[in-house]
C-alpha cells in the first residue's frame, strides 16, 4: 500500500540554522504532496504542497520540491526560528473520491534561541 | 469565518464503554474526514462522510462508526473501547470542490481508555 517514510526525529537546531527534513513515499501513482505542521496542542495546519512532479510548494520561509525520479518531497528553510518549534508530518493523497491523506511519523523540531 | 470545532477535548472512559466525538465542518464545507493519531505516530485515517453518507473508509474495525448531518457537523462512534484506542481523534473538514480538496483539521479530542 502507499506509505511515508519521513527522517527520525527529534531535530534540535539553533536559531538561524539550516533545516532539512526528509520524506520519501511510496505509492503506485503520482500523489499530491503535503506537509503539515503540529503546534503543541493544537490540530494539524497545512504548511505547504506540490501536486505534480517538478511543482515547488513555498509558505512562511520553507519549501519543498516534488522529486519524481527519487519518490521525494523534503522540506528545508534557510534559517529557523524559535516559534518553528513544531512537529512536522509529509503526508500524499492522490485524486479521487476520498482524498484522504496518508501520513508519515512526524518529525519533531526544536529551535534553540 | 468559524474553523473546525471538536468536542470534546479532552475524555477519559473505561475499556468496554462507549464513546461520542463531534465535529463541527468549517462553514462551506460538505465533508468531513475523521483520523486517529496515537501518539507519537502520524495520523491515520478512518473515514469520510460527504452529503451524510460514508465515502472511504480506512483500516478500522466496525466498532468505529460515524454519522454526518445534515448540517455537515458529524460524530464518531466507538464501541466496546480497546486500551489501544486511546489516542488524539482529529477532524478535518473539506469543501469538496473541484480542484481544491484542501482539508482543514480541528484541534482534535484527547482520549484516553483505562
Amino acid at each position: 500500500g502507499d506509505s511515508v517514510t519521513q527522517m527520525e526525529g527529534p531535530v534540535t537546531l539553533s536559531e538561524e540554522a539550516f533545516l532539512t527534513i526528509n520524506c520519501t513515499y511510496t505509492a503506485t501513482g503520482y500523489p499530491s504532496l503535503f506537509w503539515y505542521v503540529q503546534y503543541p496542542g493544537e490540530g494539524l495546519q497545512l504548511l505547504l504542497k506540490a501536486t505534480k512532479a517538478d511543482d515547488k510548494g513555498s509558505n512562511k520561509g520553507f519549501e519543498a520540491t516534488y522529486r519524481k525520479e527519487t519518490t521525494s518531497f523534503h522540506l528545508e528553510k534557510g534559517s529557523v526560528q524559535v516559534s518553528d518549534s513544531a512537529v512536522y508530518f509529509c503526508a500524499l493523497s492522490f485524486s479521487g473520491s476520498a482524498r484522504q491523506l496518508t501520513f508519515g511519523s512526524g518529525t519533531q523540531l526544536t529551535v534553540l534561541p | 469565518e468559524t474553523g473546525v470545532t471538536q468536542s470534546p477535548t479532552h475524555l477519559i472512559k473505561t475499556r468496554g464503554q462507549q464513546v461520542t466525538l463531534r465535529c463541527s465542518s468549517q462553514s462551506g464545507h460538505n465533508t468531513v474526514s475523521w483520523y486517529q493519531q496515537a501518539l507519537g505516530q502520524g495520523p491515520q485515517f478512518i473515514f469520510q462522510y460527504y452529503r451524510e453518507e460514508e465515502n472511504g473508509r480506512g483500516n478500522f474495525p466496525p466498532r468505529f462508526s460515524g454519522l454526518q448531518f445534515p448540517n455537515y457537523s458529524s460524530e464518531l462512534n466507538v464501541n466496546a473501547l480497546e486500551l489501544d484506542d486511546s489516542a488524539l481523534y482529529l477532524c478535518a473538514s473539506s469543501a469538496r470542490l473541484a480542484g481544491d480538496y484542501e482539508q482543514y483539521f480541528g484541534p482534535g479530542t484527547r482520549l484516553t481508555v483505562t
